[in-house]
């Protein structure tokens, strides 16, 4: 059964104490792996697509990796306005599968 | 700007009486899906349509059901809500399922079931 497990499920950061968010997966067939990005009652905001392991993506203060079995989302120096859940998703055939996210507190 | 727009933002409905939830969009995109998320839970994806071709998840319940009149509307119908349907409702948007075109989520409407 395709499935993607994030973890922690929940972080707590001070203002500029840098850390990692995990993605691991195990989705057949799989195509890409997404990033997004969403704030309480509001829908998912994407952030970055990676196609084949080794593949690094940033902007701002996020980086995303790939290998063949997860995905890191590196979170450098950040801010209390990067507060929110982040989603990843294996996208296979036509749909993505998301994982429950991990919920991320940055305390000024 | 173009935008995944979806109505209401909020909907309480009292159980077993049928609701319709609305998704538009203005990107002219072909594919448009339905997500229900639970709180703190991954989105999970009920139906989509590629045009006019409906494909339905094979979990999704027979209590919901999708309309899409033209390009730009798809509908929600919950047949007769149970307390167990009160989530996030996600709909969203994409040029192509491909894995190259990026799905693009409206702000969702939450769904409270009395």
């Amino acid at each position: 059964e395709d499935q993607v497990t994030q973890s922690p499920e929940a972080l707590r950061l001070q203002e500029g104490e840098s850390s990692s968010l995990n993605c691991s997966y195990t989705v057949s067939g799989l195509r890409g792996l997404f990033w997004y990005r969403q704030d309480p009652g509001k829908g998912p905001e994407f952030l970055f697509t990676l196609y084949s392991a080794g593949e690094e993506k940033e902007k701002e203060r996020l980086k995303a990796t790939l290998t063949k079995k997860e995905s890191f989302l590196h979170i450098t120096a950040p801010k209390p306005e990067d507060s929110a859940t982040y989603l990843c998703a294996g996208h296979s055939s036509y749909k993505l599968i998301f994982g429950s996210g991990t919920r991320l507190l940055v305390r000024p | 700007d173009a935008m995944v727009i979806q109505n209401p933002r909020y909907q309480v409905t009292q159980f077993g009486k049928p609701v319709t939830l609305s998704c538009s969009q203005t990107l002219n995109h072909n594919v448009m899906y339905w997500y229900q998320q639970k709180s703190s839970q991954a989105p999970k994806l009920l139906f989509h349509y590629y045009d006019k071709d409906f494909n339905n998840e094979a979990d999704t319940p027979d209590n919901f059901q999708s309309r899409r009149p033209n390009t730009s509307f798809c509908f929600l119908d919950i047949r007769s809500p149970g307390l167990g349907d009160a989530a996030m409702y996600l709909c969203a948007t994409s040029r192509d399922k491909t894995v190259q075109e990026t799905q693009y989520f409206g702000p969702g409407t939450r769904l409270l079931v009395l």
